[in-house]
């Protein structure tokens, strides 16, 4: 079974600049979530999906970051425009189940 | 005061020795979880605990749900035991879906 699959693995922006990273969940996973992970912390939930409706984005920073998933499988997640914090370790994970989670290998990104 | 907090947030040690990892957690959960991360960002799913103690190879998870505090051990370590690992709380959240709070990770080094 193909793991979650995201890309790009790592990406250097200035700030004030655009950033889109793509997920690909395990297939019939019908949860996606994306997380950010600041160095040294655990990640924290931006966005969860139930097929392609948003159950939870309480903690996702609206005026600059969105998230969609058309047809209820690949999701992007952006940011527009990026800030200094925003540096962190983009994480994608699914589910089939409300219990265990599959993390993709997440998405480094680094905002000069 | 984190809802989860872990301890140590280094440990060092040296290959074979018996390694313990502790997770104590505030709020009323459905479910713990203990995930592993190698550097590069993947996280790895290592246990989902509700009660008592489940064992995988030379991992060991206990919970105690009545102190709120659960132990991940490591017997004989070795070096490709090297991560960080997270303990993370599932729970029902306001938005009706279950909910993953992390604590900040341990970093584990086995020295050969």
């Amino acid at each position: 079974e193909a793991g979650v699959a995201q890309s790009p693995r790592y990406k250097i922006i200035e700030k004030r600049q655009s950033v889109a990273f793509w997920c690909n969940p395990i297939s019939g996973h019908a949860t996606l979530y994306w997380y950010q992970q600041i160095l040294g912390q655990g990640p924290k939930l931006l966005i969860q999906f139930q097929n392609n409706g948003v159950v939870d984005d309480s903690q996702l920073p609206k005026d600059r970051f969105s998230a969609e998933r058309l047809k209820g499988v690949d999701s992007t997640l952006k940011i527009q425009p990026a800030k200094l914090e925003d540096s962190a370790v983009y994480l994608c994970a699914s589910s089939s189940r409300a219990d265990t989670q599959y993390f993709g290998p997440g998405t480094r990104l680094t905002v000069l | 005061k984190n809802e989860v907090e872990q301890s140590p947030q280094n440990l060092t040690a040296q290959e074979g020795e018996f390694i313990t990892i502790n997770c104590s957690y505030s709020v009323g959960i459905s479910a713990l979880h203990w995930l592993q991360q190698h550097p590069g960002g993947g996280i790895v799913s290592l246990f989902m605990l509700s009660s008592g103690k489940k064992k995988h190879g030379r991992l060991i998870a206990t919970i105690n749900i009545q102190e709120k505090h659960s132990s991940l051990h490591i017997t004989a370590s070795h070096p490709r035991d090297s991560a960080v690992y997270i303990c993370a709380v599932s729970r029902l959240s306001n938005f009706g879906n279950e909910k993953l709070t992390f604590g900040t990770g341990t970093r584990l080094t086995i020295i050969p």
